[in-house]
């Protein structure tokens, strides 16, 4: 069974520019959430969408948004982006309850010129 | 302000040797907090998860501990190999909430 895929691998956009990340969840998961990740920090909560709402929004502006498809994929789009945006973005996918656990995929490395 | 806390210095240790990490939090209080092992350039790989009403949970050689008064939690792996070498991360989920907040992680090391 395909774990979590998320598209493109790697990524290289200039500022101002815009980008759109994917995000397909482990079959039967209804729960997709965003994670920033910077080197040699933690992963930081960006959105968690569930059954195609919105449940959850970290401290990002509203330049990060995101979106959940029927079949429970999801997108991931930054508008105007800045070389403080280059990061590692993670997609995690789980079954919907707060202690379920998170299943992560490897993730898009986004690099801003 | 909300602080998780994990130490950002590499611990080393010896093959076969406890590892034992730690993770605080102040201004919290969770109702799950998780422990995920990452591997350079890959996503996080869940652990354990243990419960506010929980003082210990244990897989295999994985040992962790959650004292809500102390506000900390505490990973252990006992009788550790090269391979158990990454970085390990706590998250916690504030009660009443889905978000899932991370620490910096801490990168163990085990010597052979």
């Amino acid at each position: 069974d395909a774990g979590v895929t998320q598209s493109p691998t790697h990524l290289i956009k200039t500022r101002g520019q815009h980008v759109t990340l994917r995000c397909s969840p482990i079959s039967g998961h209804k729960s997709v959430s965003w994670y920033q990740q910077v080197l040699g920090q933690g992963p930081q909560f960006i959105f968690q969408y569930y059954e195609k709402e919105e449940r959850g929004r970290g401290n990002f502006p509203d330049r990060f948004s995101a979106r959940q498809f029927p079949n429970y994929s999801s997108e991931l789009n930054v508008n105007a982006l800045l070389l403080g945006d280059s990061a590692l973005y993670l997609c995690a996918s789980s079954a919907g309850d707060r202690h379920n656990e998170q299943f992560f995929g490897p993730g898009t490395r986004l690099t801003v010129l | 302000s909300q602080k998780i806390e994990q130490n950002s210095e590499a611990l080393n240790i010896q093959e076969g040797k406890t590892a034992t990490l730690t993770c605080n939090y102040t201004n919290y209080s969770p109702a799950y907090l998780q422990w995920y092992r990452q591997d350079p350039g890959r996503g996080p790989v869940f652990l354990l998860l243990i419960r506010e009403n929980e003082k210990e949970k244990r897989k295999e050689r994985l040992k962790v501990t959650f004292d809500t008064t102390l506000k900390q939690s505490l990973f252990h792996i006992t009788a550790s190999q090269p391979a158990d070498s990454a970085t390990y991360l706590c998250a916690l989920a504030p009660g009443g909430t889905y978000k899932y907040i991370f620490g910096t992680g801490t990168r163990l090391k085990v010597l052979a």
